[in-house]
């Protein structure tokens, strides 16, 4: 258990559908991270948020929408992707703006 | 700006042997350095890093690496490996400023296959 909870850990959805990924941090972190991670590629920083506002955006696509009610929860609402939008998509925390420390399990995305 | 390459992509290797995993990066400012464990269906774990002081720094689960400024390295080693060492290995490198504190950028990842 590394204190960082991220639900569901498999999702197939279609390229009409939305959806959203969830993640939860036990740690008392202030600084939540969504990163994407594609077979053969290194891991990208897609977003970051610190005391809830967004502090990164990586230049990802706007079919991607990053939420952060409070400080323990991180959202990554889905509409519209495409077929190599498919992969393993991580959350992780830190307390302040320091490396991420904590990771969670992943959620793995396909689109069809 | 940094980046990370990791020489092998895969490194088979027999229960109990040594092995070394290598990481090379390319940074105009000083840096910090990381290696990440994943293992299958799980996220990414922190196994070591180096922020300063000695170069030779040591992990969880046994593991070391060595700080090269000259070479600009920062291999990974275990002197003996066990099964369940099997695993997907990253390496990372970020700034050495809070400026750059949460743009850590990875390696592809090194597969670990070890062998009985």
């Amino acid at each position: 258990e590394t204190g960082v909870t991220q639900t569901p850990r498999h999702l197939v959805m279609g390229m009409t559908n939305k959806k959203s990924l969830k993640c939860e941090q036990h740690l008392g972190h202030n600084a939540m991270y969504w990163y994407k991670q594609s077979a053969k590629k290194p891991l990208e920083l897609m977003f970051v948020y610190s005391l809830e506002e967004r502090v990164e955006n990586n230049s990802v696509p706007s079919r991607f929408s990053p939420e952060c009610p409070n400080s323990s929860h991180l959202f990554l609402h889905l509409h519209t992707l495409q077929p190599e939008d498919s992969a393993l998509y991580l959350c992780a925390s830190s307390q302040d703006l320091a490396l991420p420390s904590h990771f969670g399990n992943g959620t793995r995305l396909t689109v069809t | 700006a940094q980046s990370v390459t990791q020489l092998d992509s895969q490194v088979p290797v027999f229960e109990e042997a040594p092995v070394e995993l290598r990481c090379n990066y390319s940074s105009s400012v000083s840096v910090y350095l990381f290696w990440y464990v994943q293992y299958p269906n799980q996220g990414l774990q922190l196994l070591l890093k180096y922020l300063s002081g000695s170069t030779l720094v040591k992990g969880i689960n046994g593991f070391e690496a060595e700080f090269n400024k000259s070479q600009t390295s920062f291999h990974l080693r275990k002197p003996s490996v066990h099964i369940s060492d099997t695993a997907e290995y990253f390496c990372a490198v970020s700034g050495a400023s809070m400026e750059y504190g949460n743009k850590l950028v990875f390696g592809a990842g090194t597969i670990l296959r070890v062998k009985s």
